[in-house]
């Protein structure tokens, strides 16, 4: 299948901090990718959509001011959780979406572990 | 708000037992996929289905989607230890690309 790869894959930052987030399709290009946060023994929420070339579309509760989200390729976005709390402390997954011909697909990279002392 | 309804959420069963996972929703949805997610680790796609009352086969694994495209179900047949995990259903309702995730249902399988 195909690859899609994130860094860092564990962070830790002070309250306040800003950290940055990378998702990257490795072997696709991707239009689409998505961002999810998964706390403990919890499912997977959606976050938002990032779109390369437009401004990503954010759920219901996701502050788009604070997880500022970059497509700026077709291969990469990034999230940036700005002014990170203890509450913010969670597994960050993206998924790019392959698409080729008829088939529709989605990968997912392996997750960020952020811990916010 | 759209839902997906996963049970059971957590399975403990002996070697060599069969399962099977449901995931139930009111809305339609135009394709499925089931997941596989070890710890610390993102999920990986096991199946998508797409057309309603589609069975496809992986393994020791059957997937099922509903008639109606609503609902599916995931049986494993004789469990071995190596399929302990969390098994998790998602959905694209508008084929945006945009899934639904149903709680999950951690497996665990002893030897």
């Amino acid at each position: 299948g195909a690859v899609v790869s994130q860094h860092p894959s564990r962070v830790i930052c002070k309250s306040g901090t800003s950290v940055k987030i990378e998702c990257r399709s490795l072997d696709f290009q991707a239009t689409t990718m998505f961002w999810y946060r998964q706390f403990p023994k919890q499912s997977l929420m959606l976050m938002a959509t990032s779109n390369e070339g437009s401004k990503a579309t954010y759920e219901q509760g996701v502050e788009k001011d604070k997880f500022l989200i970059n497509h700026a390729s077709l291969t990469l976005s990034t999230l940036t959780v700005t002014s990170a709390h203890p509450e913010d402390s969670s597994f960050y997954i993206c998924s790019a979406r392959y698409s080729p011909k008829l088939t529709d697909t989605q990968y997912f990279g392996p997750g960020t572990r952020l811990t916010v002392l | 708000t759209q839902l997906l309804e996963q049970s059971p959420q957590f399975l403990s069963i002996q070697e060599g037992e069969n399962l099977t996972v449901y995931c139930n929703s009111s809305s339609v949805f135009s394709s499925l996929q089931w997941y596989r997610q070890e710890p610390g680790e993102g999920p990986v796609l096991l199946v998508t289905v797409v057309t309603g009352g589609e069975v496809k086969k992986l393994k020791r694994l059957t997937f099922q989607f509903g008639d109606a495209r609503k609902d599916s179900s995931l049986h494993i047949t004789a469990a071995q230890p190596g399929d302990t995990g969390l098994y998790l259903c998602a959905g694209d309702s508008s084929n945006t690309g945009k899934l639904i995730f149903g709680q999950g249902t951690t497996l665990q399988v002893k030897p």
